[in-house]
């Protein structure tokens, strides 16, 4: 069965730290993983990562994947208030048809 | 664009009832997909459309729950009949797999329907 765990499941930090988040797959014809940030409404797309050991950065966050160990962490420096929110990575596969798989999601809170 | 558009925003309703959620998916795109959010299971795919014709239902938890797209700018989710652990966040989202979009940016998602089922 295709699966996607994120972990730690929640945390709570002070701003500035920074923080790494984690995710491992088990997907069957794995094509890319994504991940999504979700404030109070739809989750909203940060990254896709379809190659291995390629840093992607955006700003304070910057992401990589290893297709080898079937995982991808999420990096976020000098946090701020405003990251905190639920981060969600998902796992794209081909087998058969396309879809995504969503991990449970990891609930970061930065306190002021 | 107006991106995906679900309604209703919320939807509280008593044990029984029939409740339907509708989607709009953004115009061009052919893949249309159905979560549902809870605390405990996170995201989980219900179904998903491909140019209109169902494709994967496994997620579909129960014979209550059915969803259609008569056409590429429409969807239901339907319940019948609801019960209290259907409550969730039920979300809508689209993408045009093998086009630009979808490469660099994934799915789209609707801002969801919150359901509350008493």
């Amino acid at each position: 069965e295709d699966k996607v765990v994120q972990s730690p499941l929640s945390l709570v930090v002070h701003e500035g730290d920074t923080v790494t988040l984690n995710c491992s797959y088990e997907v069957t014809n794995f094509r890319s993983l994504l991940w999504y940030k979700q404030e109070k409404k739809a989750p909203t797309f940060l990254f896709m990562l379809t190659s291995s050991g390629i840093e992607k950065k955006s700003g304070r966050l910057s992401s990589i994947l290893d297709k080898k160990e079937l995982f991808s962490i999420l990096n976020i420096t000098a946090t701020q208030t405003g990251d905190s929110a639920i981060y969600l990575c998902a796992a794209a596969t081909t087998s058969g048809t396309y879809k995504y798989i969503f991990g449970t999601g990891t609930r970061l809170k930065v306190l002021a | 664009d107006a991106g995906v558009i679900q309604s209703p925003r919320h939807e509280v309703t008593e044990m029984g009832q029939e409740v339907t959620l509708r989607c709009k998916p953004i115009s061009g795109h052919d893949y249309l997909f159905w979560y549902r959010q809870t605390m405990m299971r996170g995201l989980e795919l219900l179904i998903y459309f491909n140019n209109n014709v169902p494709i994967d239902d496994s997620g579909m938890p129960e014979d209550r729950f059915s969803a259609k797209m008569p056409n590429a700018s429409f969807s239901t989710l339907k319940i019948q009949p609801s019960e209290p652990r259907d409550s969730a966040v039920y979300f809508c989202a689209s993408s045009l797999v093998g086009g630009a979009q979808s490469i660099n940016y994934g799915y789209t998602f609707g801002s969801g329907t919150r359901l509350t089922v008493v």
